[in-house]
């Protein structure tokens, strides 16, 4: 079955250290990887995608994730938090875009605090 | 870049009433768009997906009848909730596969309906 775990709820970061919020998934086709953040009462918004190519992709605010293929990982990384990163993150993986007809599978998402 | 939107943004209805959410792609044509329903500090749940000039395929266990999707043009899709009760309260997002590739899949800013 198709399925994206997020195995931490919520995670607590001081502000300026790293981090780290992980993601697995199973998926039976080559998996199109996502990375979403929600503030609260806001909608998505895309921090980085894996398509192809180089395994470790750069997105907006700072954030990479790093594709690991042999353990179906997306973790997403960040080396400094900042106060205005708090917000949910959401993984989600879909289709090849040739097959548009797929919707994208969630985790269940990771709340993100940051302490001062 | 592809934009979708949606509207209204919040909604406030009585209990026993409908309401109808629309999501429009602004500038391409979809033909695709997927439902979502967002609990609070939850994952999206995808609840059907509709495609252009025909009936919607719903996700197991959403009532059909109670959720009525229409596609009935390639720029418009609308989700409507009829006879609303209170645990119909929810955030409902819309999206569409990004038709340059580039994204993915873009999405609606999302709907708050509160049921009273």
């Amino acid at each position: 079955a198709q399925s994206v775990t997020q195995p931490d709820i919520h995670i607590t970061v001081s502000e300026g250290a790293s981090l780290e919020l992980r993601c697995n998934y199973s998926y039976g086709a080559t998996p199109y990887l996502f990375w979403y953040v929600q503030s609260p009462g806001q909608g998505l918004q895309l921090l980085l995608k894996y398509f192809s190519g180089d395994t470790l992709v750069q997105g907006i605010k700072g954030f990479e994730a790093e594709f690991k293929r042999s353990q179906s990982s997306f973790n997403l990384r960040k080396p400094s938090v900042h106060w205005s990163d708090a917000a949910e993150y959401f993984c989600a993986v879909g289709a090849h875009l040739n097959q548009a007809g797929t919707a994208l599978i969630f985790g269940k998402g990771t709340t993100l605090s940051v302490s001062s | 870049g592809a934009v979708v939107s949606q509207h209204p943004s919040r909604v406030i209805c009585k209990s026993g009433t409908s309401v109808k959410i629309e999501c429009r792609s602004l500038d391409f044509q979809a033909t695709t768009m997927f439902w979502y329903r967002q609990f609070p500090k939850k994952s999206l749940m995808l609840m059907a997906t509709s495609n252009e000039g025909s009936k919607a395929t719903y996700e197991q266990g959403v009532e059909k009848d109670k959720f009525l999707i229409n596609h009935a043009s390639l720029t418009l899709s609308t989700l409507t909730v009829t006879s609303a009760h209170p645990e119909d309260s929810s955030f409902y997002i819309c999206s569409a596969p990004d038709p340059s590739g580039s994204l993915g899949y873009t999405f609606g800013s999302g709907t708050r309906l509160t049921v009273v």
